[in-house]
């Protein structure tokens, strides 16, 4: 069974710092994606970044990157720059890839950013 | 384009009785998803269908059934409510993961109260 642990509950930054979420996961699976998604209080999931398992290069959007690490099973977040608008929860997810199409969560870190 | 569509958003349920939160999606997704979001414990898989026809259990599937009446719809019924399914309730939907840019859409969530 596939599991994904996210081991910060919660982390705090100062704006217009640099911040990096943890995550780790488990599976025996080859091909798979993995994702981090926002939820701010609104409770709408908003994909923030995906990365495909055979891709080497780590996904990056804007201020968003990961560093994906496929032998240790580790999918971490930074992000750059820090805003207000980041502060929120964040989830990080994996998804099999063909098959049984299963996408499981983490607990998820709260993101607090300071002015 | 409307996406995901849960309701309702708000139901309060006394113990013992029976209700189906209802799910569609526009986006001709083949895979959909229930999960329930409970302080802490970030959002859990009750059960997803990877395609019409098909469904299975995630990780909290005691008390819960479903049934993927067709492509667009993915109903979610408790059918006895107990005070330990208070929660908030999502749905989603997505494309079939061997496509570019896979990405889970959520609906607006359901939040439910047991009594």
């Amino acid at each position: 069974a596939q599991t994904v642990t996210q081991s910060q509950p919660e982390m705090s930054v100062q704006e217009a710092e640099t911040v990096t979420l943890s995550c780790t996961y488990d599976t025996s699976e080859s091909d798979y994606y993995l994702f981090w998604y926002k939820q701010p209080p609104s409770r709408q999931m908003i994909l923030v970044i995906r990365q495909e398992a055979y891709k080497q290069q780590n996904a990056t959007e804007n201020r968003f990157s990961v560093n994906f690490q496929k032998a240790a099973k580790s999918f971490s977040l930074k992000i750059s720059d820090s805003q207000l608008g980041d502060a929120a929860m964040y989830f990080c997810a994996f998804q099999t890839q063909g098959g049984s199409e299963k996408l499981v969560f983490g607990k998820g870190t709260k993101l607090t950013v300071n002015p | 384009n409307a996406g995901v569509t849960q309701t309702p958003k708000f139901q309060v349920l006394k113990t013992g009785q029976s209700m189906t939160l209802q799910c569609a999606q526009d986006m001709n997704h083949n895979s959909m998803y229930w999960y329930r979001q409970d302080p802490g414990m970030g959002l859990r898989l009750i059960y997803y269908s990877a395609s019409e026809g098909t469904t299975d259990k995630g990780e909290v599937p005691n008390g819960y059934n479903v049934s993927r009446l067709n492509k667009r719809e993915f109903s979610l019924r408790l059918e006895s409510a107990a005070p330990s399914q208070t929660s908030v309730y999502f749905c989603a939907s997505s494309a079939p993961s061997w496509g570019k840019n896979t990405e889970a859409f959520f609906g607006q969530g359901t939040r439910l109260t047991v009594v």
